[in-house]
């Protein structure tokens, strides 16, 4: 079974440039999550779908982050304009159903705003 | 507010040394408690899952107890190998929809 794929691995812009992740969940699962790693802390969640449908978006900076998942599989993560403090690893993980506590997470994409 | 924190933030062991990493949260109301490891470059891999009426779970050398009144997890490693070096995060839900809630890893290194 193939894994939850993310691109691009790593990324350096300059600040007030846009990017975009793209990630594609494991075939079958309904729910996806893109996180936000600060380096030396934990992931934090900064939205999750259910299928197209947004489940939870309060963490996300609604005035730089965007996030679609249109077809209700793969998805993109899209920051503009980006700012020094987005520097960090955005991990994708996706789970069969909401209420599963199983996340399968991909690699991550390292992002360095400079 | 759930606040999850995870101590030691680091820890150097010399091969075969069982070990113990520390996990708290400050609200005890969980649905379950999750340990996951995090190599370099990779994402995340989910070790032991406790559900909030569970005491503890054993997956090999590995046993991770819950103590939901004091708001603790611990993360026991027997025998530890070179090969269990990597960083060891606890993550916490406390709904069976809600997000998880991650403290800020322990980042262990076993010296062979």
């Amino acid at each position: 079974e193939a894994g939850v794929a993310q691109s691009p691995r790593y990324k350096i812009i300059e600040k007030r440039q846009s990017v975009a992740f793209w990630c594609n969940p494991i075939s079958g699962h309904a729910t996806l999550y893109w996180y936000q790693q600060i380096l030396g802390q934990g992931p934090k969640l900064l939205i999750q779908f259910q299928n197209n449908g947004v489940v939870d978006d309060s963490q996300l900076p609604k005035d730089r982050f965007s996030a679609e998942r249109l077809k209700g599989v793969d998805s993109t993560l899209k920051i503009q304009p980006a700012k020094l403090e987005d520097s960090a690893v955005y991990l994708c993980a996706s789970s069969l159903e909401f209420w599963e506590h199983e996340q399968y997470f991909g690699p991550g994409t390292r992002l360095t705003v400079t | 507010k759930q606040e999850v924190t995870q101590i030691p933030a680091a820890l150097s062991v010399p091969e075969g040394e069982n070990l113990v990493l520390n996990c708290s949260f400050t609200d005890s109301a969980i649905y379950n408690l999750q340990w996951f490891r995090q190599d370099p470059g990779k994402g995340l891999t989910s070790l032991l899952l406790i559900q909030s009426s569970q005491r503890e779970q054993t997956s090999g050398r590995l046993n991770a107890s819950l103590d939901k009144s004091s708001g603790r997890s611990t993360l026991y490693i027997a025998a530890s190998q070179p090969g269990d070096s990597a960083t060891y995060l606890c993550a916490v839900k406390e709904t069976s929809g809600s997000r998880l809630t991650f403290g800020e890893g322990t980042q262990l290194t076993v010296n062979p």
